[in-house]
């Protein structure tokens, strides 16, 4: 199986900072990677797809980047509305295993 | 719009079943593959269990394999889910989610809004 680990599990920013996310892979992926945002008590958003192509209706802010076994997803500059749990999942093979997550907290 | 809506979720005591299903709408359902994904209470995301637009693929996560059983009916829009032998570790929010595709590049772009299971006694 392929495991996703995301760094950091935390991390704490203000409004305006330049935020970045890993996932790194134990085997290549290639690019079938996607980001997902999660608020409390709501569904999983799809924001990246394809390692680095922005879902629609995502701002562009968002950004995603990396192929093989290093990805990376940045937020350009931090609004209030970006302050969730990020998760990682790779779809190259079975079971599409997500990234144990990275909440992205106020500082 | 395509909405996913899932039902059939409470709680059940330990060693026992529970069918969740997923009524699927703004989109042709027989096209795509489809999926369940899980999260315990204050944990991460957790792939369940996919299948393919006509069933002829099949995937389970190693946790489910031989007590859970996905299905689908595309004449009703809907999937689902069978859950049997439950264990308190299976307690979670169950969600539905559609695979789309671009080129051969799948994400899962739509999600439900989520059924909770609680297993205990």
């Amino acid at each position: 199986d392929i495991q996703l680990t995301q760094s950091p599990s935390f991390l704490s920013a203000s409004v305006g900072d330049r935020v970045t996310i890993t996932c790194r892979a134990s085997q290549g992926i290639s690019s079938y990677l996607a980001w997902f945002q999660q608020k409390p008590g709501k569904a999983p958003k799809l924001l990246i797809f394809g390692a680095s192509t922005l879902q629609d209706g995502v701002p562009s802010r968002f950004s995603g980047s990396g192929s093989g076994t290093e990805f990376t997803l940045t937020i350009g500059s931090l609004q209030p509305e970006d302050f969730a749990t990020y998760y990682c999942q790779q779809f190259n093979s079975y079971p599409q295993t997500f990234g144990q997550g990275t909440k992205v907290g106020i500082k | 719009e395509v909405q996913l809506v899932e039902s059939g979720g409470g709680l059940v005591k330990p060693g026992g079943s529970l069918r969740l299903s997923c009524a699927a709408s703004g989109f042709t359902f027989s096209s795509y593959s489809m999926n369940w994904v899980r999260q315990a209470p204050g944990k991460g995301l957790e792939w369940v269990s996919s299948i393919s637009p006509t069933s002829d693929y099949i995937y389970y996560a190693d946790s489910v394999k031989g007590r859970f059983t996905i299905s689908r009916d595309n004449a009703k829009s809907s999937l689902y889910l069978q859950l049997n032998s439950l264990r308190a570790e299976d307690t979670a929010v169950y969600y539905c989610t559609r695979k789309n595709y671009y080129g051969s590049i799948g994400y899962y772009d739509s999600w439900g809004q989520g059924t909770l299971v609680t297993v205990s006694s």
